[in-house]
């Protein structure tokens, strides 16, 4: 299977502590971005990287969230001292800007942040 | 930056029957994208729209972008119990996509 992994699927933490998430996108797409959604609303923009290079963050991305691509391949999504209001799912996606034809962006299963 | 609206939020639908979904943009749109998102599953692309008055197909799904690229329609004949889910659709904004808050879609058998 070639599609976009993401792990864990799930993580509960306490408020305070760390967490990392890790994406593995299609291996020929140049494009990686991360996206934050809550119940009942659509994908929210956080960052995206064009191969290692981190190309644009969200205004509304506070400091305690950073991510990386070090070798232009997977890519890490860290938030440091959690907040009961980052609970969501964080969704991976990828895309390639290489070939011609439709865009459209390949998601992962995403993972599902529990703050307590 | 910009922001896409979807109307309605929820839609209840009789098996066999036809609904529409809205998307407008505050902005005109270079293109647009359609995805759905099954209950416990991720957003799967659907189609991307990015001539002015475009229509495309897709087997029961008729998409539409408008003659000024503000605007963007998904309908659905014949509505069957696989069509559950929540369809978003999304505006490339510099190189991003910006989703709306989608329509979920549940069909009465």
């Amino acid at each position: 299977d070639t599609g976009v992994s993401q792990d864990p699927r799930h993580k509960i933490t306490k408020r305070g502590q760390n967490v990392t998430f890790r994406c593995d996108p299609i291996s020929e797409h140049n494009r990686l971005y991360w996206y934050r959604q809550t119940l009942g609303q659509g994908p929210e923009f956080l960052t995206y990287f064009q191969n290692e290079a981190q190309l644009e963050k969200s205004r509304l991305l506070s400091d305690r969230f950073s991510a990386e691509r070090p070798k232009g391949s997977f890519s890490t999504l860290e938030i440091q001292r959690t907040e009961q209001g980052d609970s969501a799912m964080y969704l991976c996606a990828s895309r390639s800007t290489d070939r011609a034809g439709d865009y459209g962006y390949t998601f992962g299963s995403g993972t599902r942040l529990t703050v307590v | 930056g910009q922001q896409v609206m979807q109307i309605p939020q929820y839609q209840h639908v009789q098996e066999g029957e036809d609904f529409t979904t809205y998307c407008n943009s505050s902005t005109t749109l270079s293109n647009i994208q359609w995805y759905k998102q099954r209950p416990g599953g991720h957003p799967v692309f659907l189609i991307q729209l990015v001539k002015s008055g475009e229509v495309k197909k897709q087997k029961r799904l008729t998409f539409q972008f408008g003659e000024a690229k503000k605007n963007s329609s998904l309908h659905i004949t014949a509505t069957q119990t696989t069509d559950v889910g929540t369809y978003f659709c999304a505006g490339l904004d510099d190189y991003k996509l910006s989703f709306g808050a989608g329509t979920t879609v549940t069909v009465r058998a």
